[in-house]
């Protein structure tokens, strides 16, 4: 069974505090790593992809891959209450003849003002 | 303006209902996918379709059904099978038969009571 951890939470920062989410898979095989967002009672929406080993910044986040470790981690800078919701980590595995994409059940993230 | 749709935000049934729950999108997407999402968990794939006229069952596809005529459309049905149907679906798309990126729909949340 492929599988993606995730520290449910809540993690608590102050505003303007880096937030660090993490996440691990078990498929070593794995290519590409997501993250999104999901404010209570909404869909998802994807914040960032990474497919290389290494870090991917966009604006106040960045993405961090460790392939080797099987780590992907989420870097909120400068923290805002609207940061605030669940996070979820997803990986894309091939899995069954076909490609699937596999979520944590997220981190959720609250943002103190 | 392109995205992804579902129709209709909220549903109510009855148990021993059949309900059906609309998912379009512009986005000229090939892949599309149905999730469920219970509190607590992670979402859980139900049924996807890579191209038009083909569709394969998720990791939890008992007590549903779909059909992929067009490929804007992807219906999902509910039906009386599905012993704990109440639930927030997602419905989601990706390019390409091993489409990076997914993005997901506004989401329906079923009641049945």
């Amino acid at each position: 069974q492929k599988e993606v951890e995730q520290n449910s939470g809540p993690l608590s920062v102050p505003e303007g505090a880096i937030a660090s989410l993490n996440c691990t898979y078990s498929d070593r095989g794995s290519q590409s790593f997501f993250w999104y967002r999901q404010y209570s009672g909404k869909s998802p929406e994807l914040i960032m992809f990474i497919y290389s080993n290494g870090d991917k910044e966009d604006g106040r986040f960045t993405a961090q891959l460790n392939k080797a470790s099987q780590y992907v981690s989420l870097l909120i800078r400068d923290s805002q209450p609207s940061d605030s919701a669940t996070y979820l980590c997803a990986v894309k595995s091939f899995v069954g003849g076909t490609y699937k994409y596999i979520f944590g059940t997220g981190t959720r993230l609250k943002v103190l003002a | 303006d392109g995205g992804i749709t579902q129709s209709p935000k909220y549903l109510f049934r009855k148990e021993g209902q059949n309900v059906t729950l609309s998912c379009e999108q512009n986005l000229n997407h090939d892949a599309m996918y149905w999730y469920r999402q219970d509190p607590g968990q992670g979402l859980r794939l139900i049924y996807y379709s890579q191209i038009v006229n083909d569709f394969q069952k998720g990791d939890i596809a008992e007590g549903y059904s779909v059909s992929r005529e067009k490929k804007e459309s992807f219906p999902l049905t509910v039906t009386s099978a599905q012993k704990n149907p109440t639930a927030f679906y997602l419905c989601a798309s990706s390019i390409g038969r091993g489409g990076l990126e997914q993005y997901f729909g506004p989401g329906t949340r079923l009641t049945v009571t």
